[in-house]
């Protein structure tokens, strides 16, 4: 069974600071999801990876997949208070399942 | 053009009612899903369908019973609800083999048992 760990469930920084959340899979996994959701509102799809080494940026996050270490990251930079959300990872392993991760949530404090 | 829909928006009823949410996409899909994020916002899969047919049955009660009468379609009902039935309810939709099979979520049906 696959199961997806995020780390940490919980994540309050600074504006203009770095951080990375980090999201490990258990077994093997051809896909690689994150989703950004607001208080209240859908999920948002932000990066999809699927090969070892897939890097994807998009303005001031970016996620990486290592597919041997079963290990993503999402690379936050320069934080802005928009960036605070619940951010997912979700791994796939065959056609139309999804296992999500608990979920990150963010702050970014002024 | 919203991508999925769900309605109703937010559902509030009675232990032992039942109840149907109703879903819809305009994809293109050929699969669907109905999740489940509790007051954790954990968010667990319950039932998948591809071209209408049953892919994905979770462990779920089988008070729950999904219908996809096509497949821009899947509908959930759900029979006797329970106080522990209370959640966000999202559907989403997904292309097989197209665009990475990123899933598509709706807006979620915020239900409330009481």
């Amino acid at each position: 069974e696959l199961k997806v760990e995020q780390n940490p469930l919980f994540l309050s920084m600074q504006e203009g600071k770095n951080y990375t959340i980090y999201c490990n899979y258990s077994t093997t996994s051809d896909r690689l999801y994150w989703y950004r959701q607001d208080p209240g509102k859908s999920l948002e799809s932000l990066f999809v990876l699927l090969s070892n080494g897939a890097v994807k940026q998009e303005g001031r996050l970016m996620a990486s997949l290592d597919t041997k270490a079963r290990l993503s990251t999402l690379h936050i930079t320069a934080a802005v208070h928009d960036l605070s959300a619940t951010y997912f990872c979700a791994a796939g392993a065959g056609s139309y399942q999804l296992t999500f991760g608990k979920g990150t949530k963010l702050s970014v404090i002024p | 053009d919203t991508a999925v829909s769900q309605t109703p928006k937010y559902l509030v009823t009675q232990m032992g009612n039942d109840k149907s949410i109703k879903c819809e996409q305009n994809l293109g899909h050929d699969t669907m899903y109905w999740y489940k994020q509790d007051s954790k916002k954990f968010l667990k899969i319950m039932f998948s369908y591809n071209n209408k047919e049953l892919i994905i049955n979770e462990t779920v009660p089988n008070r729950f019973s999904p219908k996809s009468p096509d497949k821009a379609h899947l509908n959930l009902h759900i029979n006797s609800l329970e106080l522990g039935d209370s959640a966000v309810y999202f559907c989403a939709s997904s292309q097989e083999g197209g665009a990475q099979e990123t899933q598509y979520f709706g807006p979620g049906t915020r239900l409330l048992v009481l």
